[in-house]
């Protein structure tokens, strides 16, 4: 069966401290990667995608991709409270149209 | 550019009972995808539209869930009959293209069968 597995958390940081969230993925073949962040009772929100090996910075933001280890992270320096949600990984593990296998999302707590 | 709008928000139905949930995708999209989220469980797929045409349905539990997408616009999600099972959160989602860059997803419907 094809996983994507997340610390469920709540993952606590100070603000102004930078929040590491990981994901690994048991499909080898796949080949797109996004983190959405869901604030309580909201839709989910595309904050980043990632597609091939390294990293990729927008912002506060980077991801991070090791397709070798089936990890990707998502850092987000300089925590703000406004960052608290929950943050979920999503992989397209298909070929064609994507259809997305997500995690059950970490819980990130930053408090002021 | 409106987002992707579902509707009802909530819905409380008792088991048995008969409930149709409906999307409406951003215009001009394509691609439209109706995914769950039961309690303590991850978003799981369950459906992609192309246009009108079913693309992908192999996430659909069971043949009391009937998604159509009449003219290729909104799509509806029935349940029918309903069972207890099948309270969680249903979302929509759409793109423009194939996905490869993510999509944009609605609301939800918090759906509960009690």
């Amino acid at each position: 069966q094809k996983e994507v597995e997340q610390n469920s958390g709540p993952l606590s940081v100070p603000e102004g401290a930078i929040a590491s969230l990981n994901c690994t993925y048991s499909d080898r073949v796949s080949q797109s990667f996004f983190w959405y962040r869901q604030y309580s009772g909201k839709s989910p929100e595309l904050i980043m995608s990632i597609y091939s090996n390294g990293d990729k910075e927008d912002g506060r933001f980077t991801a991070q991709l090791n397709k070798a280890s089936q990890y990707v992270s998502l850092l987000i320096r300089d925590s703000q409270p406004s960052d608290s949600a929950t943050y979920l990984c999503a992989v397209n593990m298909n070929s064609g149209y994507s259809t997305l296998t997500f995690g059950k999302g970490t819980m990130l707590l930053v408090s002021p | 550019e409106a987002g992707v709008t579902q509707f009802p928000s909530h819905s409380v139905i008792e088991k048995g009972q008969t409930v149709t949930l409906r999307c409406d995708p951003i215009s001009g999209h394509d691609n439209l995808y109706w995914y769950r989220r039961v309690m303590g469980k991850e978003i799981k797929f369950l459906l992609h539209f192309v246009k009108e045409s079913k693309q992908d349905e192999s996430g659909m539990p069971n043949n009391r869930f009937l998604a159509e997408r009449t003219g290729g616009t909104y799509s509806t999600l029935k349940v029918q009959p309903a069972e207890l099972e099948d309270s969680g959160v249903y979302f929509c989602a759409s793109s423009q293209d194939r996905g490869d860059y993510g999509y944009t997803f609605g609301s939800g419907t918090r759906l509960t069968v009690v």
